[in-house]
């Protein structure tokens, strides 16, 4: 059973298309994550999200929009995409609180051309 | 600001060639201090959370030590299938998400 699953795996799109990243745990974590890891594969966070508690990271354009049907799931809609959003995107989940690591996904290659 | 810097940004070492891997962390109070292991297309798993200064652990060829200020990735004897993106995160008290370092790419020679 895979812990943390997102879906597609590779993602090619043209620049201005809106897409979505889906991303599920069955870990029953209760804290989900979005990261972005960049060519020299730096990874920052995008996104927290704690139960109904969407924390938002300043540095993310609003273009990036985190949807959580449920505890179980994290996806990430991007609107109006640019070159610059090429990136690997990883979901990730952990449960709040000290001591608990995160797992991740194995990630989406989204390539903007 | 917080910051995590880790060194070197890339290490080549003979099969059975130990050494240590570096990260440097500022945060506003350390809730913990976590090393990830990272293949290639694969998403980082898992080594190790550290808490305080003296703590230790052991997994296999690694050890993972955390002082007030660093912590090391020490690597005993390493082998091939030990190559990969080593990296290190810091989650600082009242957060829960990961802030990490650029990681160490290791390379184990045969």
């Amino acid at each position: 059973d895979t812990a943390v699953s997102q879906t597609p795996k590779y993602l090619v799109t043209q620049m201005g298309n809106d897409k979505s990243i889906k991303c599920e745990q069955n870990l029953g974590h209760d804290t989900m994550y979005w990261y972005k890891q960049d060519s020299k594969k730096f990874l920052k966070i995008m996104f927290s999200y704690n139960n109904k508690e969407l924390i938002i990271n300043e540095t993310v354009p609003n273009r990036f929009s985190p949807k959580s049907p449920d505890k179980a799931h994290l996806n990430l809609h991007i609107n109006s995409l640019e070159l610059g959003d090429s990136a690997v995107y990883f979901c990730a989940s952990s449960q709040a609180g000290r001591g608990t690591e995160a797992f991740f996904g194995q990630g989406t290659r989204l390539t903007v051309v | 600001e917080d910051q995590v810097t880790q060194s070197p940004e890339a290490l080549r070492l003979q099969e059975g060639e130990s050494s240590s891997l570096n990260c440097s962390y500022t945060v506003s109070g350390l809730r913990g201090l976590f090393w990830y292991r990272q293949d290639p297309g694969k998403g980082p798993e898992f080594l190790f959370t550290l808490y305080s200064a003296g703590e230790e652990k052991e997994k296999e060829r690694l050890k993972a030590t955390l002082t007030k200020k660093e912590s090391f990735l020490h690597i005993t004897a390493p082998k091939p299938e030990d190559s990969a993106t080593y990296l290190c995160a810091a989650v600082e008290s009242g957060a829960n998400n990961l802030f990490f370092g650029t990681g160490t790419r290791l390379t184990v020679i045969p």
